[in-house]
């Protein structure tokens, strides 16, 4: 599975939009981009994930750069109980091979 | 989203005893159940890979003999920490997917382990 870099930290004002950078230049074509969640000591949380196409659900928005080199994880409207460590994980989609492979992830914190 | 249940939340032993932790998939069948372990202020670490029936597939330093793997039907997986020592203590997190979940990963809230 393709390796993802991450900004170690970053903050967030509550009500505004945490845009969440990932960079996996070396994915391969038949690779997705998940991300999860984990707040403090608690299983990680799916979020959402993609292959090219932007995507959207309740929770957040993928944006993926057309080169799929990179992709940005979009919570519209943060608040405190988004605060939390996200991981982008790339792995392949629908087989049986390819397991969660996690990073060290950013730590969001919404401020009040 | 699908539903892992895992148990217990939190568990305290004595050095030298053997721990068990269930991991349950609620609402779907889990072909494939997977058992991660965090230490603090760390990444998750995969320790193994479990298909139903079949013998877990663990990851290298990991010894089999010592973390016992179980996943006797597609809804349930057991973890059994065999005399346990105060470096076994850590956050053990279950996973599992299945084609029903579009093989999303699902976890579990995890167990806390302590040796004392």
């Amino acid at each position: 599975d393709a390796k993802t870099t991450q900004p170690t930290s970053m903050d967030c004002a509550e009500g505004r939009a945490a845009n969440l950078p990932c960079n996996h230049s070396t994915i391969s074509g038949n690779e997705y981009v998940y991300w999860y969640r984990q707040i403090h000591s608690q299983g990680p949380q799916y979020i959402i994930h993609g292959l090219k196409n932007n995507e959207t659900n309740e929770m957040a928005s993928l944006i993926i750069t057309e080169d799929r080199k990179s992709s940005t994880l979009i919570l519209p409207h943060a608040t405190l109980r988004d605060t939390a460590v996200y991981y982008c994980i790339v792995r392949l989609f629908g087989g049986s091979q390819g397991n969660l492979i996690f990073g060290k992830g950013t730590k969001l914190s919404v401020k009040p | 989203g699908a539903v892992v249940s895992q148990h217990p939340s939190r568990v305290i032993c004595k050095s030298g005893t053997s721990v068990k932790i269930e991991c349950r998939s609620l609402d779907f069948q889990a072909t494939t159940m997977f058992w991660y372990r965090q230490f603090p202020k760390q990444s998750l670490m995969l320790m193994a890979t479990s298909n139903e029936g079949s013998k877990a597939t663990y990851e290298q330093g990991v010894e089999k003999d010592k973390f016992l793997i179980n996943h006797a039907s597609l809804t349930l997986s057991t973890l059994t920490v065999t005399s346990a020592h105060p470096e076994d203590s850590s956050f053990y997190i279950c996973s599992a997917r299945s084609g029903l979940t579009k093989n999303i990963q699902y976890f579990g809230a995890g167990t806390r382990l302590s040796v004392l």
